[in-house]
């Protein structure tokens, strides 16, 4: 059964910092991670999506890295702003009927 | 715009009173699917289905039914609700494919409380 897990649980940083989540797995056989923000009373923001195939994914300030062999994934957030201030959810396709295995993610604050 | 919505957004009912939670996408997506969030367990999969008329079970369907008779639509029904069916609830809708490259669209969510 697939495992997610991501560390930390929270995070607090001040602006302008870089920063970097970390999501891990179980399984191996996966067919993709997908980056997800979740801010309070809202849904589920994709943020960006990782083949099995791909080493890596970047939008704007963000880049996403998968390491299937180890079981590892990592959102790297360049300059962060208070405007990032959200929970940060990996999860993980094993392509079983399309279910996404989730973490429980990090949250995450940007002070001024 | 593309977008996955949910209706209602919040619910406060009694155990027992049948409830349906509404999911309609306009994306043409065939597979849609139902997530619970509890604090701790983060989403678990309730239903999903991969088409019309083609529905299966998650990894806890339990107390929950679900219909899928036309595309957009995806229905969630709580025939008799029970307090620890007191969640946050999501839809979620994806193109249908196994290449690996199909990001799933999440609606804003539906609070259920049920006492």
């Amino acid at each position: 059964k697939q495992e997610v897990t991501q560390i930390p649980a929270a995070l607090s940083v001040p602006e302008g910092e870089n920063l970097v989540l970390n999501c891990s797995f179980t399984d191996s056989a996966i067919y993709n991670l997908q980056w997800f923000r979740q801010d309070p009373g809202k849904g589920l923001t994709s943020l960006l999506l990782i083949q099995s195939s791909q080493r890596e994914q970047t939008s704007g300030r963000l880049n996403a890295s998968l390491d299937k062999s180890s079981g590892r994934s990592t959102l790297y957030i360049a300059a962060s702003q208070p405007g990032d201030s959200a929970t940060y959810l990996c999860a993980v396709n094993t392509g079983t009927a399309s279910k996404l295995t989730f973490g429980t993610g990090t949250r995450l604050q940007v002070t001024l | 715009e593309a977008q996955v919505t949910q209706n209602p957004r919040y619910l406060i009912t009694v155990t027992g009173k049948k409830l349906t939670v509404t999911c309609s996408q306009n994306m043409n997506h065939e597979y849609m699917s139902w997530y619970r969030q509890d604090p701790g367990l983060g989403l678990r999969q309730i239903y999903y289905s991969m088409n019309v008329e083609v529905t299966d079970k998650g990894d806890v369907p339990e107390g929950y039914k679900v219909s899928r008779k036309e595309k957009r639509n995806f229905p969630l029904i709580l025939e008799s609700p029970s307090p620890n069916q007191t969640s946050l609830y999501f839809c979620a809708s994806s193109p249908w494919g196994m290449d690996g490259n199909q990001p799933q669209h999440f609606g804003d969510g539906t609070r259920l409380s049920i006492l």
